[in-house]
């Protein structure tokens, strides 16, 4: 069965902090994995990616696609209360199904 | 552009009444999904459009549930009859080609089935 799994589950840091997210998945035929961030509201997306080894940023933000391991990352370095959210990570397969993680819950204290 | 626009924002109804949730895509925008969020399972896809037509309904949890698109524009989720489990926050979102590119999101609609 296909599954996409996201640790932790939520993690309380301090302001200026780094942290890292991780998403673990096993499906077949995978296509691109995707992160959301999500506030109070509707899901907003940060990240597609589709190879291996290539880093995508944008500002304090960065994420990496591991396809051996089947895991990726998403990083934030000098967190803020702005970055507090639950970041969500999606798999897409080959015949654009889709598949949402749990997600992880950041909050990001002053 | 708007965004995606939802409607009802709330809606809040008894067991057994058929629920109507609508949704208008981003112009331009091919592909519309129709989004169930819940505390206990997270966020899930019920199905998705693309072309007006349904590629993927494996998600709607029962015969309860149906989706349409009569155009590109416009697009309705409908449940009959609803039941206290249907209560949810339900997201329509759309993107120019299929689930592998940006999906923008509506603002949802908070169903509560009492």
């Amino acid at each position: 069965e296909d599954k996409v799994v996201q640790s932790p589950l939520s993690l309380v840091v301090h302001e200026g902090d780094t942290v890292t997210l991780n998403c673990s998945y096993e499906v077949t035929n995978f296509r691109s994995l995707l992160w959301y961030k999500q506030e109070k509201k509707a899901p907003t997306f940060l990240f597609m990616l589709t190879s291996s080894g290539i880093e995508k940023k944008s500002g304090r933000l960065s994420s990496i696609l591991d396809k051996k391991e089947l895991f990726s990352i998403l990083n934030i370095t000098a967190t803020q209360t702005g970055d507090s959210a639950v970041y969500l990570c999606a798999v897409v397969k080959a015949t654009n199904k889709l598949i949402f993680g749990t997600g992880t819950l950041l909050a990001v204290q002053p | 552009d708007a965004g995606v626009i939802q409607s009802p924002r709330h809606e809040v109804t008894e067991m057994g009444q058929e629920v109507t949730l609508r949704c208008k895509p981003i112009s331009g925008h091919n592909s519309l999904f129709w989004y169930r969020q819940t505390m206990m399972r997270g966020l899930e896809l019920l199905i998705y459009f693309n072309n007006n037509v349904p590629i993927d309904d494996s998600g709607m949890p029962e015969d309860r549930f149906s989706a349409k698109m009569p155009n590109a524009s416009f697009s309705t989720l409908k449940i009959q009859p609803s039941e206290p489990r249907d209560s949810a926050v339900y997201f329509c979102a759309s993107s120019v080609e299929g689930p592998h590119n940006e999906q923008f999101f509506g603002p949802g609609t908070r169903l509560t089935v009492l």
